[in-house]
């Protein structure tokens, strides 16, 4: 089945130790983003890639990168954890821009633990 | 800016009870709405959605419908059961308008429980 994969499903990282999040897909979607959920909280977007393109939200830190080595991989680096940054991080894709591409296909999410 | 509202939640209901959660949103123009719905554990899943006013988003017996006059997309189920239990969000994609036009707005949730 065609889908989104996030590994690892849980991650521990120690405050300050850098961590890789990644994402594959294998819907062949030109777009993939990253939200970050905190508890009880709604998801909030991160960055999205349109093809090659990084699109960074205004708000989010510098502490987060991203990158993109081709169409089905993605992975969210975060250099230097907080105990702040402790969230379920969500990896989503669609199908190019136009107007008629709403729906976005969310993976399982990677629910990362900063100690 | 764009935004959603949801009723605030834990909902919990019996089996077979009627459910309404309600979702209104601030937004210019003729957004997208969606019902997205995350099961314990698992990431989100679109439920249902809403391109143009009028229309009404309908699966698996859940159904909303985009009210541009009062700015609602109300869901609703005639007949609630056990498995419905989840963290249900109400979301919108803001009008296209071409590049920049990809994020969606998320309101903050409201967790169902059905007992049986």
């Amino acid at each position: 089945d065609a889908m989104v994969i996030q590994n690892p499903r849980y991650q521990v990282t120690q405050f300050g130790k850098p961590v890789t999040l990644s994402c594959s897909q294998t819907l062949n979607h030109n777009v993939m983003y990253w939200y970050q959920q905190k508890s009880s909280q709604a998801p909030k977007l991160l960055f999205h890639y349109y093809d090659k393109d990084f699109n960074n939200e205004a708000d989010t830190p510098d502490n987060f990168q991203s990158r993109r080595p081709n169409t089905s991989f993605c992975f969210l680096d975060i250099r230097s954890p907080g105990l702040g940054d402790a969230a379920m991080y969500l990896c989503a894709t669609s199908r190019d821009s136009g107007p008629l591409s709403n729906e976005q296909f969310f993976g399982p999410g990677t629910r990362l633990t900063v100690l | 800016g764009n935004s959603v509202t949801q009723m605030e939640g834990p909902v919990t209901l019996s089996e077979e009870a009627f459910l309404t959660i309600n979702c209104t949103y601030t937004a210019t123009g003729y957004p997208s709405l969606f019902w997205y719905v995350q099961y314990p554990g698992e990431g989100l899943q679109l439920l249902l959605k809403a391109t143009k006013a009028d229309d009404k988003g309908s699966n698996k017996g859940f159904e909303a419908t985009y009210r541009k006059e009062t700015t609602s997309f109300h869901l609703e189920k005639g007949s609630v059961q056990v498995s419905d239990s989840a963290v249900y969000f109400c979301a919108l994609r803001k009008a296209y308008s071409g590049a920049g036009s990809y994020q969606l707005t998320f309101g903050k949730g409201t967790k169902l429980s059905v007992i049986p």
